[in-house]
């Protein structure tokens, strides 16, 4: 299995554009989970799917941001228009065996 | 409100010595906490776990210790390894798959 696949591995953008990450799960992990990683904050959980249903999406920051999972495979967070403020790491993770989440490599976005 | 705490930002060991990592949490309703390792450029990989009802637990050359009545774990390293240079992440769950994290702890082990 390749694992959590991130895309794009890292984002250089203007303020005011949209963004786009994208993640792939691990095939037969049902939970998907997307963090933010900031010096200051360290891994913040922004949002999380059962079945492709967001169940929790309180650590969203605020309605710039989405997140949508159309099929079992497959899961994009939107941020639209983007602005300095989020420039981190975003992380997807998929939820394995004895509750082990497994991370992707992420994706380093850079908003100018 | 930070649930998880780390409160060392870096630790420096010299190698084949401990390393001994603390978190403190201040949640009681959190059960299940977990260590995960990153590094650079990749993506954060799980190391080991405890459930509330255990106080230690061991895999090779790592151990988690919790102690719940003070709110605290800790990860010991033993023998240290130049390889386990990294950050190391705590992280705490009272559901089980939402996952809470702690700051983060950079690892450096010296020859």
């Amino acid at each position: 299995d390749a694992g959590v696949i991130q895309s794009p591995r890292h984002e250089v953008t203007e303020m005011g554009q949209e963004v786009t990450l994208r993640c792939k799960p691990i095939s037969g992990h049902d939970y998907l989970f997307w963090y933010r990683q900031t010096m200051m904050r360290g891994l913040e959980l922004l949002i999380y799917f059962n079945n492709n249903v967001p169940i929790d999406d309180s650590g969203m920051p605020e309605d710039r941001f989405s997140a949508k999972m159309p099929n079992a495979s497959f899961s994009t967070l939107k941020i639209q228009p983007s602005e300095p403020r989020d420039s981190a790491v975003y992380f997807c993770a998929s939820l394995g065996p004895q509750e082990t989440q497994y991370f992707g490599p992420g994706t380093r976005l850079l908003v100018l | 409100d930070q649930q998880v705490k780390q409160n060392s930002p870096s630790l420096s060991v010299q190698e084949g010595r401990i390393s001994i990592l603390n978190c403190d949490y201040t949640n009681s309703m959190f059960d299940y906490f977990l260590w995960y390792k990153k590094y650079p450029a990749e993506g954060p990989t799980f190391l080991i776990s405890i459930s509330s009802i255990k106080d230690k637990n061991e895999d090779g050359r790592f151990t988690v210790f919790l102690n719940k009545s003070a709110k605290h774990l800790s990860l010991h390293i033993v023998p240290s390894q130049p390889g386990d240079s990294a950050v190391y992440f705590c992280a705490a769950s009272a559901a089980a798959q939402k996952l809470v994290f702690g700051q983060g702890t950079r690892l450096t082990i010296n020859p």
